[in-house]
């Protein structure tokens, strides 16, 4: 049972470029996220999406776009790379939309951008 | 604005120390409370989680919280640490925002250092 996918591990971007996270899962969860994990600053909600089709902002969507094609997929993008946004990238889905799921995270992808 | 507040950044302990890691919010109204950890190198797990009832919930790997609705506060305690619980520990609490919506806001973190 993979749970929920996340590729690359490890990427480096030169200011400017675009990329894309790709996350995936396979428990059926409706609800997807994405995080940026700081040092001192915790979990940033980045977007989150709660069903196909249905994408949302979260605390710091800035410099990011999601999409929402299927249930199983919840890419982030890049759109043009700045080094504010290294970081640690997590994705995490949940079972419906209920406010006591508890969360299930990706591995994670570490992005520096130089 | 709301927020949670982890206000140990770094604490260090030897083994077989108990443990009391804290957290307060500053939410109003009906709140979800979770206390997730992650292991060096892993991703985030969930240790525990508050919704209502008994105010003193226990989790995984002998953790346990107890919910203070009154001090806004949901600690969590272990008696006797491990060195295995080195790892980072955050808590989480989903509550309605000033949008009106509700989110789920992750503390800082602590990092506990447990020494053998």
């Amino acid at each position: 049972n993979a749970g929920v996918t996340q590729t690359p591990k490890f990427q480096v971007l030169k200011t400017g470029q675009s990329m894309t996270l790709q996350c995936a899962q396979d428990m059926n969860h409706e609800y997807m996220s994405w995080y940026r994990q700081d040092p001192g600053m915790g979990l940033r909600l980045i977007h989150y999406s709660v069903g196909a089709g249905i994408t949302d902002q979260g605390e710091v969507p800035n410099g990011y776009n999601v999409s929402r094609s299927t249930t199983e997929d919840f890419p982030l993008r890049l759109l043009s790379a700045a080094p504010s946004q290294t970081s640690v990238y997590f994705c995490a889905s949940k079972a419906g939309s209920a406010y006591n799921s508890p969360l299930h995270f990706g591995n994670g992808t570490r992005l520096t951008v130089t | 604005a709301q927020s949670v507040s982890q206000h140990n950044h770094h604490v260090i302990l030897s083994e077989a120390a108990s443990l009391e890691l804290g957290c307060n919010y500053s939410y109003g109204g009906t709140v979800n409370l979770f206390w997730y950890v992650q292991y060096p190198g892993q991703h985030l797990q969930l240790l525990l989680k508050y919704f209502s009832g008994d105010p003193l919930v226990k989790g995984i790997k002998g953790f346990e919280a107890e919910f203070i609705k009154s001090k806004f506060s949901f600690n969590l305690r272990k008696p006797s640490v491990q060195w295995s619980d080195t790892a980072e520990y955050f808590c989480a609490v989903n509550a309605r925002g000033d949008t009106g919506r509700r989110a789920l806001t992750f503390g800082s973190g602590t990092r506990l250092q447990v020494q053998p």
